[in-house]
């Protein structure tokens, strides 16, 4: 039982390369989130997915697109990534009925 | 829109000490939940504890204790008998309602970091 994976761990891109970054959660859990962590900040809400087959924007969704692409999956797209977009990208899941939000382990961008 | 304030950017604990970390938080809903996650510094966030806003009594989890206080709007996390492996980043969020389901997202402070000392 892995909870919440996230691929890849780490990555550098260049100012307007586009890349996938793949949430996957093992708990049967219908919400799944995506999360961005800035230096001296909390985290701040992307897009979120409260079931199969539906996605909603956040705080901060400009620049960013989502897929849930079934019950486990739910990945986060940056279609042409910019410097402002360096950050630490958290996704998260949660039971319909339950309160906590679970979190995968992070995947660190940087933006050059 | 809710808001969750962390006042103390950075605090000082000796091990097997006790130690407080203040949340206080601002919100309209009738109903909400508080949290407490852990991020030490590998990076990943860590369920500590939950707190309703109907709840009759403070949650309590092992070592961890929350200090909720309706009236006042704080929601304090207490580390009792602190050990060095509890030395991290320590965030509080409150959950906030979206649309008219079930769905809801975190809303988070800044965090305090809790460094335990010999």
């Amino acid at each position: 039982n892995a909870g919440v994976t996230q691929t890849p761990k780490f990555q550098v891109l260049k100012t307007g390369q586009s890349m996938t970054l793949q949430c996957a959660q093992d708990m049967n859990h219908n919400s799944m989130y995506w999360y961005r962590q800035d230096p001296g900040m909390g985290l701040r809400l992307i897009y979120y997915s409260a079931s199969e087959g539906t996605t909603d924007k956040g705080e901060v969704p400009n620049g960013y697109n989502v897929s849930r692409l079934n019950k486990r999956e739910f990945s986060l797209r940056l279609e042409s990534a910019a410097p402002s977009q360096t950050s630490v990208y958290f996704c998260a899941s949660r039971t319909g009925g339950g309160e906590t939000q679970y979190f995968g382990p992070g995947t660190r961008l940087l933006v050059l | 829109a809710q808001k969750i304030t962390q006042t103390q950017p950075g605090m000082f604990v000796q091990e097997k000490e006790a130690v407080t970390l203040d949340c206080t938080y601002d919100t309209s809903d009738p109903s909400y939940g508080l949290f407490w996650y852990k991020q030490p510094s590998s990076g990943e966030m860590i369920f500590l504890i939950y707190q309703g806003s109907y709840d009759q009594q403070n949650a309590t989890e092992g070592r961890y204790s929350l200090n909720f206080q309706k009236a006042r709007k704080s929601a304090n996390l207490v580390i009792s008998a602190s050990q060095l492996g509890d030395s991290a980043m320590y965030f509080c969020a409150m959950r906030e309602a979206l649309g008219t389901g079930t769905a809801s997202k975190l809303t988070f402070g800044t965090g305090t970091r809790l460094q335990v000392t010999l």
